[in-house]
């Protein structure tokens, strides 16, 4: 069963905007990760936030966890037509043996 | 290329046929996952190995599916008496602490 839920489910913006996605979970976690998937191929590792920890940077992307609301945000800025893609949040467990994804969110950056 | 490797990319088969697909991991990660994923939906977790032990299986994983990894390298995802259901992009991903990484997966097309 799928544990995160993505938020919007379709982003629609104009390069050079910011994008930012929204995560909800169920559970309590261990970490919570993001993942990038371009159209019919695998998924791509992001970034990767612990439970302890409140926000996360990479580069262009900026990562929020609020494990009292049980929501993490991603946040793209100033974004590039490759960023075109689907992005899912993923929950880990205490174990971490299965991680749990989101039907994600499908970011379209109109150059 | 040092990433996860699946093979085969694509298989096209009639209702009834098994399919067998592979998975080879990053050579130094002990664990391994499988993952199913239908259209506009994430991935749902189906089994995972650490080394060559089988620890865990979602009830996804009706018992017309078996996986294997023998030697605790490459695994392999057996589906017997395939359905149309089956229909789905199957995704093989590996790690050694907590981010998984993901191969390109192998899409599945049942007739």
């Amino acid at each position: 069963s799928q544990q995160g839920e993505e938020d919007p489910q379709a982003l629609s913006i104009q390069e050079g905007e910011n994008a930012t996605m929204n995560c909800s979970y169920k559970t309590s976690i261990n970490n919570l990760q993001w993942y990038r998937q371009n159209s019919g191929r695998g998924l791509v590792h992001l970034i990767l936030i612990r439970s302890n920890e409140r926000e996360k940077h990479s580069g262009r992307l900026r990562v929020t966890l609020d494990t009292s609301k049980k929501s993490s945000s991603l946040l793209i800025t100033a974004s590039r037509a490759a960023d075109t893609a689907s992005y899912f949040c993923a929950t880990a467990t205490y174990n971490n043996n299965d991680m749990r994804f989101g039907a994600g969110t499908r970011l379209t950056v109109k150059p | 290329d040092t990433g996860v490797s699946q093979d085969p990319r694509h298989k096209i088969t009639k209702r009834g046929q098994n399919v067998t697909f592979r998975c080879d991991p990053i050579s130094e990660h002990n664990r391994l996952y499988w993952y199913r994923q239908t259209l506009g939906q994430g991935p749902e977790f189906l089994t995972y190995f650490q080394n060559e032990a089988q620890l865990e299986k979602s009830r996804l994983l009706s018992d017309r599916f078996s996986a294997e990894r023998p030697k605790g390298s490459f695994s392999t995802l057996e589906i017997q008496r395939t359905e149309q259901g089956d229909s789905a992009m199957y995704l093989c991903a590996s790690s050694f602490l907590e981010t998984q990484y993901f191969g390109p997966g192998t899409r599945l097309l049942v007739l």
